[in-house]
């Protein structure tokens, strides 16, 4: 069935590090993907999507590409910050369907 | 503009009582969603209202659990004789169409505790 693997965290890097949480996708079909971001006590926020293959989503200083190849949607970010600490969640909408499917979500953690 | 709201915040109830949660849409957005996230599970689809057609309940866990969408834009999700198991955060979303890769808009979530 349809599904989205991501990097299991948590995830705890210095401020200033380079980002990286891996999301893989199985799919029928086309998916349009998605990274969503839930700060501390807040509601999920869309960061960034991309709808067709090569596409880059890029948003906040967060980029992720839409490599149909490697069925992936890994998200990256050169230097983050404290404020970015937060889980990710990336997802997928396949054509025609009605609802996101998620993955479990990877918790970032940026030290000082 | 004001975004996706949902009430209560939290709720804790007893084991077997029914409960009520609300959802109110962007105005203007024609697609409403709940999800529903917990430690166990992850995020989950449970049910989608798109304008007057018959929504689509492929996600609902059992005949516990329903919804409503009135004239189109509060939505409230019951969930009768509640378990243990239901303990979770309850999200809503809405987008403007289904169609495509419509940004949904999700709300601040009611936490359920069910004891």
């Amino acid at each position: 069935g349809d599904s989205v693997t991501q990097m299991e965290g948590p995830v705890t890097l210095s401020e200033e590090a380079f980002l990286t949480i891996n999301c893989t996708y199985t799919a029928t079909g086309y998916p349009s993907l998605f990274w969503y971001v839930q700060y501390p006590g807040e509601g999920l926020q869309l960061l960034l999507k991309a709808t067709k293959a090569d596409d880059k989503g890029s948003n906040k200083g967060f980029e992720a590409t839409y490599r149909k190849e490697t069925t992936s949607f890994h998200l990256e970010k050169g230097s983050v910050q404290v404020s970015d600490s937060a889980v990710y969640f990336c997802a997928l909408k396949l054509t025609g369907a009605n609802n996101l499917f998620f993955g479990t979500g990877t918790r970032l953690t940026v030290i000082p | 503009g004001a975004g996706v709201s949902q009430s209560p915040s939290n709720k804790v109830t007893e084991k077997g009582k029914d409960v009520e949660l609300r959802c109110d849409p962007i105005s203007g957005h024609t697609a409403l969603y709940w999800y529903r996230q917990s430690l166990g599970q992850g995020l989950e689809f449970l049910i989608y209202f798109q304008g007057n057609s018959a929504p689509d309940k492929s996600g609902l866990p059992s005949d516990r659990f329903s919804a409503e969408r009135t004239g189109g834009s509060v939505s409230t999700l019951t969930i009768q004789r509640t378990q243990q198991e239901d303990s979770a955060v309850y999200l809503c979303a809405s987008s403007l169409t289904l169609f495509g890769a419509d940004t949904q808009y999700f709300g601040p979530g009611t936490r359920l505790t069910v004891l």
